[in-house]
């Protein structure tokens, strides 16, 4: 079955450490998305990727970086420069008509 | 750029009433779409209902139902007879081709039993 697949669920990690947040789909899309969720908050636009090898900064960048080698892959790395990482991301792939957005079930990180 | 207004932070109501969400967004294209997602519980967000900015033919849809005014860049959505199963966020996103998807920043619905 196609979809967006997010992985770990769950990651912890050490203050001041880089952690890479997986993000696979099969569904021949183009266009790639990070959010970032607080508790009780919206979602964030950290990054986006219309296409392999190109990437813009979304509304809350810092802190954050991306690569996009494969049309599969959206790889996001939390920095030891983001302040507070702790929080929910939701990665999603938009249809090459753009006409929906799927998402992935998110990775809960927690910095501690 | 796009932004996105949910001004309603939170509702609560009782099963079997009624309960619209507003939102209100503000672009700059002349041709969009426009999109209702449901998040629950388990955080992933799911696809409720896509319109045409050039199609403002109001629809219904079982329970569901959505009001498109472009003239007031509005993108209602009401919930008649809400159920238990209905408690999530939702948002509510405008996206022109395949620039940013900028959401809202939803609203949380309660229904009670």
């Amino acid at each position: 079955d196609g979809g967006i697949t997010q992985s770990p669920k769950y990651l912890f990690r050490k203050e001041g450490q880089n952690v890479t947040l997986s993000c696979e789909q099969n569904l021949n899309h183009d266009a790639m998305y990070w959010y970032r969720q607080d508790p009780g908050q919206g979602l964030r636009l950290i990054y986006y990727s219309q296409i392999v090898n190109d990437f813009q900064k979304g509304d809350i960048a810092e802190g954050y970086s991306v690569s996009r080698e494969k049309k599969e892959s959206f790889p996001l790395t939390v920095t030891s420069a983001q302040k507070n990482p702790t929080a929910f991301y939701l990665c999603a792939s938009l249809t090459n008509e753009g006409t929906e957005a799927f998402f992935g079930q998110g990775t809960r990180l927690t910095v501690v | 750029a796009q932004k996105v207004t949910q001004a309603q932070t939170e509702i609560s109501v009782v099963e079997k009433e009624d309960v619209t969400l507003d939102c209100v967004y503000e672009t700059r294209d002349t041709t969009y779409y426009l999109f209702w997602y449901k998040q629950p519980p388990s955080g992933e967000l799911v696809f409720l209902i896509r319109r045409n900015s050039f199609d403002e033919q109001n629809e219904i849809s079982g329970r569901y139902s959505w009001n498109f005014q472009k003239s007031t860049s509005s993108f209602n959505f009401t919930i008649t007879a809400s159920q238990v199963v209905d408690s999530a966020v939702y948002f509510c996103a405008p996206l022109k081709g395949f620039q940013k998807l900028v959401f809202g920043t939803g609203t949380r619905l309660l229904v009670s039993p």
